[in-house]
């Protein structure tokens, strides 16, 4: 039981470049989260999908995109990075008890 | 949508007991109040969840007073181990439905030491 499973860990890109993080986790959860933190920052809801098929937008959605490919992965898109997307980003999912599991996190530098 | 207020920053020497109060004067009838700890370079790590009065596991206990409108994290005999950012959460998560319930604000960053 892995829970809940980021890729990758880190990550450089240009502005400009495109990329895709990819989450998955084994707990048969139905809703999973994507957060971002920035440097001395609380964590800040980008995307959220309550269940497998639907996505709803968070706090700061603009420059993401999302999909809930299957009840265990979550994939967070960026289209074109911009250096204010540099940070650290989380996924998250929970089931029924409420208690949220996060992942390891990536580091994303956008210079 | 709950809004959460709590110290920023707390200090504490090895084997006291640390108390973190959290304000969360908006609290709707179903929401629930849920603690979470994070280390450097780690994602959040739940502590402990409750609706009223008082909830204990092995590592906190959670209280709050019948208006639910603040609630108190207590860490009994902290060790250097426990200094982390502490999240107070506000909002229910029951069955999936958070969303953007899910406010974690900057924490309350709790510094033990020796």
């Amino acid at each position: 039981n892995a829970g809940v499973t980021q890729t990758p860990k880190f990550q450089v890109l240009k502005t400009g470049q495109s990329m895709t993080l990819q989450c998955a986790q084994d707990m048969n959860h139905n809703s999973m989260y994507w957060y971002r933190q920035d440097p001395g920052m609380g964590l800040r809801l980008i995307y959220y999908s309550a269940s497998e098929g639907t996505t709803d937008k968070g706090e700061v959605p603009n420059g993401y995109n999302v999909s809930r490919l299957n009840k265990r992965e979550f994939s967070l898109r960026l289209e074109s990075a911009a250096p204010s997307q540099t940070s650290v980003y989380f996924c998250a999912s929970n089931g029924q008890d409420a208690e949220q599991y996060f992942g390891p996190g990536t580091r994303l530098t956008v210079t | 949508l709950a809004k959460t207020t709590q110290p920023i920053s707390m200090d504490s020497y090895e084997g006291q007991e640390v108390n973190i109060t959290c304000s969360h004067n908006n609290i709707a009838t179903n929401d629930y109040i849920t603690w979470y700890q994070q280390f450097p370079s780690q994602g959040p790590r739940f502590i402990i969840q409750g609706y009223k009065t008082k909830v204990t596991n092995e590592v906190a206990s959670l209280f709050i007073p019948a208006d639910r409108k603040s609630s108190t994290l207590s860490l009994p005999r902290v060790s250097l181990s426990d200094t982390a950012v502490y999240y107070c959460l506000v909002g229910d998560m029951r069955g999936g439905q958070a969303g953007t319930a899910l406010i974690f604000g900057k924490g309350t960053t709790l510094s033990v030491s020796s």
